[in-house]
């Protein structure tokens, strides 16, 4: 089957612009979690989604924003763009809610913010 | 502060060996614990995870090992093949599951 799509896969903004990434999980997956990943800081969880509610969150500015629609599909708004922004973002979906299970990953979304 | 330590940047194995990937954490209140393994231009996959109610869990040439006194979890590949060679991430979950924390990652070479 289908694994976890990611668009854009590279996407170059300017600071103080807003990007929306997208996330199509896997087929009957009904959990898809954020992540940001940078050279300095690894592998930071962003928030997980789970029948279009936000279940967890993590430490990051009301900047960085999510949705998920009804056939589970997600979003991801970064709004005022700063250059630290610039990093690998990366979906995965799981089954059920909760971080404990296994977890697909996409290929991730190359953001670079100049 | 970071909450999840990956200590080692990087380690070299020779193939056939064992690899030990090292993992502190500082919060007692973690309840489960993953490991993912990561390589070039590919999102993470889940390789074998814990809960802290046990202290060893094994799937193949994989093991993960729980010291909650020492806070502490290791993983063990036995033995190392070339297809290991990539980049392991320590993951904790908070207890109620809320959040996650990844350790920075630890680049595991396999030597021919």
């Amino acid at each position: 089957k289908a694994g976890v799509t990611q668009t854009p896969r590279y996407l170059i903004k300017t600071r103080g612009q807003q990007v929306t990434l997208s996330c199509s999980p896997i087929s009957g997956h009904r959990s898809v979690s954020w992540y940001q990943q940078t050279p300095g800081q690894g592998l930071q969880f962003l928030f997980e989604y789970f029948s279009e509610t936000q279940r967890n969150k993590g430490n990051f500015p009301g900047r960085f924003s999510g949705r998920q629609f009804s056939n589970s599909r997600s979003e991801m708004n970064v709004s005022t763009l700063e250059l630290g922004d610039s990093a690998l973002y990366l979906c995965a979906s799981s089954l059920g809610a909760g971080l404990d299970t296994e977890a697909f990953f996409g290929q991730g979304t190359r953001l670079t913010v100049v | 502060d970071q909450q999840v330590k990956q200590n080692s940047p990087s380690l070299s194995v020779q193939e056939g060996r064992i690899s030990i990937l090292n993992c502190d954490y500082t919060n007692s209140m973690f309840d489960y614990f993953l490991w993912y393994k990561k390589y070039p231009a590919e999102g993470p996959t889940f390789l074998i995870s814990i809960s802290s109610i046990k202290d060893k869990n094994e799937d193949g040439r994989f093991t993960v090992f729980l010291n909650k006194s020492a806070k502490h979890l290791s993983l063990h590949i036995v033995p190392s093949q070339p297809g290991d060679s990539a980049v392991y991430f320590c993951a904790a979950r908070s207890l109620g599951g809320d959040k996650i924390i990844f350790g920075k990652g630890t680049r595991l070479h396999i030597l021919p």
